[in-house]
């Protein structure tokens, strides 16, 4: 079975511009969260949506939004990019609402010059 | 609110030898607890997690977990390690209810010298 996808691998982006990165989840699963993972630190929590409703918030600033599909797939969109959002955007999808295991795409880094 | 500390930002140790990493955690609320592993430029691996039940938590490639909750700990632990164990591990944890989000730690790089 396919993992879950992300797209695209990498992207390069100038400051103010806007993002919109893709998720798909492994068939079934209906709950996608979003993580910033800045280098050298741990994931961040940006979003969780469970069944296109969203669960949960990070503290990230109303730049970042997300939605998700009635196929369960996601996108997290960034807008007017700062230097500081150059970093690995993980989607993790779980059959259920967390703490149901979290299984995590292979990210897409975004560099913002 | 939850927090998670890794003390040890890089742990480096011979093949075959005996390894554990350290993750302690703060929480008002009961808490379940993860491990995972991230080899370069790749995502998180789930390595084993801990929701409730034996204390003592068994998952893949050889790696254990034992959850104390008396000192807050969660220190994961492989008896004989392998170069192909060089990567970076993260502890996490998310709330039992609520929103579920993880608390990543910041990571603790393993690196396995032959």
């Amino acid at each position: 079975d396919a993992g879950v996808t992300q797209s695209p691998t990498h992207l390069i982006k100038t400051r103010g511009q806007q993002v919109t990165l893709r998720c798909s989840p492994i068939s079934g699963h209906k709950s996608v969260s979003w993580y910033q993972q800045v280098l050298g630190q741990g994931p961040q929590f940006i979003f969780q949506y469970y069944e296109k409703e969203e669960r949960g918030r990070g503290n990230f600033p109303d730049r970042f939004s997300a939605r998700q599909f009635p196929n369960y797939s996601s996108e997290l969109n960034v807008n007017a990019l700062l230097l500081g959002d150059s970093a690995l955007y993980l989607c993790a999808s779980s059959l259920e609402s967390p703490p149901d295991t979290q299984y995590f795409g292979p990210g897409t880094r975004l560099t913002v010059l | 609110a939850q927090s998670v500390t890794q003390l040890d930002s890089q742990v480096p140790v011979f093949e075959e030898a005996p390894v554990e990493l350290r993750c302690n955690y703060s929480s008002s609320v009961s808490v379940y607890l993860f491990w995972y592993v991230q080899y370069p430029n790749q995502g998180l691996q789930l390595l084993l997690k801990y929701l409730s039940g034996s204390t003592l938590v068994k998952g893949i490639n050889g790696f254990e977990a034992e959850f104390n909750k008396s000192q807050t700990s969660f220190h994961l632990r492989k008896p004989s390690v392998h170069i192909s164990d060089t990567a970076e591990y993260f502890c996490a944890v998310s709330s039992t209810s609520g929103t579920y989000k993880y608390i990543f730690g910041t990571g603790t790089r393993l690196k396995v010298l032959a």
